[in-house]
């Protein structure tokens, strides 16, 4: 069955930097996009960064864009958010999710794993 | 960029009642709109895709419909596994994407 483990989360302080892997398993990841999305304590579901199966393609929400890169490791079925100059308001639940090829909905999400950034 | 709003932010329900959430979008969206749930401290699970495809294994309660600009998901008879947040997402402005700002349906 399809599986998305993100890693990497914990506190940091403002204007660090952080580094998020996902592992995919249960599914030929290469075939796939590829998005994080994010969830502020008590907040909305917020969609900041996607990339493409052959990573041609990137694309990032404004509040992250020139912060944050996405990339991917096809070999190592493992996607990766770099984050830096992390502000208090990224802290929040991020997810690893798979995007549909076609209608482009999220259709396997991981378990999430929390960044909060405090001093 | 495309908004997405949704109402109302919050409904209150009892078990067997059938419950309407609605959906709006800033532009039309045709029908790349679909519709996730979620559970307190869980990540989201897709219910329905394209506005109105049921996902395999969710049950036949929920319905979506709507094109173009107004949609909604319906919940025909409300079981207490379904008391949760609803969030709606379109796709049409892929790789950009917005969700609405979620309905939170609680028990009356």
């Amino acid at each position: 069955q399809v599986q998305l483990v993100e890693s990497g989360g914990g506190l940091v302080k403002p204007g660090g930097s952080l580094r998020l892997s996902c592992a995919a398993s249960g599914f030929t990841f290469s075939d796939y996009y590829m998005s994080w999305i994010r969830q502020a304590p008590g907040q909305g579901l917020e969609w900041i960064s996607y990339i493409s199966s052959s990573t041609r393609n990137r694309n990032y929400a404004d509040s992250v864009k020139g912060r944050f890169t996405i990339s991917r490791d096809n070999a190592k079925n493992s996607l990766y958010l770099q984050m830096n100059s992390l502000r208090v308001e990224d802290t929040a639940v991020y997810y690893c999710v798979r995007v549909d090829i076609g209608r482009d909905y999220f259709d396997y999400w991981g378990q999430g794993t929390l960044i909060t950034v405090s001093s | 960029d495309i908004q997405m709003t949704q109402s109302p932010s919050s409904l209150s329900a009892s078990v067997g009642d059938r419950v309407t959430i609605a959906c709006r979008a800033s532009q039309t969206i045709g029908t790349f709109l679909h519709w996730y749930q979620q559970k307190p401290g869980k990540a989201p699970n897709l219910l329905i895709s394209a506005a109105s495809s049921l996902r395999s294994g969710v049950p036949s309660r929920f319905s979506g419909s709507g094109s173009g600009t107004d949609f909604t998901l319906t919940i025909s008879s409300l079981q207490p596994e379904d008391f949760a947040t609803y969030y709606c997402q379109q796709s049409y402005s892929a790789p950009m994407y917005t969700f609405g700002q979620g309905t939170k349906l609680e028990i009356k």
